[in-house]
């Protein structure tokens, strides 16, 4: 039971590049999220998804989209990255929406 | 907009002492609130949570308490030890329900 698993760890771009940030769970949760962190402002949501086939924005979801591929996997892509990018990723999912989130390691993104 | 402030951003205490951090929210009709630890290059661990219908919740060394007229809640953390050390988030259900909202962290040092 690998909980969350997320791909890659570090990445490095540079700008204007494209690239998709995966993340599965194994434990046959609804809800899933990503989030990014950065430096003294704690974590912040851009995306989730309450259900298999349903996505919402966040907090800061300018820049990203999300695809729900089906109840296991939530992926974010960056169509065109950009150095305001450079931050840490992390997905997260719940059994409930309103119940306790259970976060991957996370991705380091580093744009030039 | 829906907010959390934490306090203090950081915390040095040594080996032995009791460690305090408190959160306040802006939301009353938040009514989930749990509080994550995150070690050195890793995702946020569910350390404890509660609910708005208790005052109260302890485990082990751990205990959060709860004031829901004031709107503030409070991680305790007794007898510390050096591995307590890591960056402590405190966090809110969103009146939605569908997203937590993150304090900005607390940075806990344990020295031996």
């Amino acid at each position: 039971n690998a909980g969350v698993t997320q791909t890659p760890k570090f990445q490095v771009l540079k700008t204007g590049q494209s690239m998709t940030l995966q993340c599965a769970q194994d434990m046959n949760h609804n809800s899933m999220y990503w989030y990014r962190q950065d430096p003294g402002m704690g974590l912040r949501l851009i995306y989730y998804s309450a259900s298999e086939g349903t996505t919402d924005k966040g907090e800061v979801p300018n820049g990203y989209n999300v695809s729900r591929l089906n109840k296991r996997e939530f992926s974010l892509r960056l169509e065109s990255a950009a150095p305001s990018q450079t931050s840490v990723y992390f997905c997260a999912s719940s059994g409930v929406q309103a119940g306790t989130q259970y976060f991957g390691p996370g991705t380091r993104l580093l744009v030039l | 907009g829906e907010n959390v402030e934490q306090h203090p951003s950081t915390l040095s205490v040594q080996e032995g002492d009791s460690a305090v951090i408190k959160c306040t929210y802006s939301d009353s009709a938040s009514n989930y609130f749990p509080w994550y630890k995150q070690e050195l290059g890793k995702g946020p661990q569910l350390i404890i949570d509660i609910r708005s219908n208790v005052g109260e919740k302890k485990d082990q060394r751990i205990a959060v308490t709860l004031n829901k007229t004031a709107k503030h809640f409070s991680l305790h953390i007794t007898e510390t030890q050096p591995e307590d050390s890591a960056v402590y988030f405190c966090a809110a259900l969103n009146q939605a329900g569908t997203a937590l909202i993150f304090g900005k962290g607390t940075t806990l040092s344990v020295s031996s």
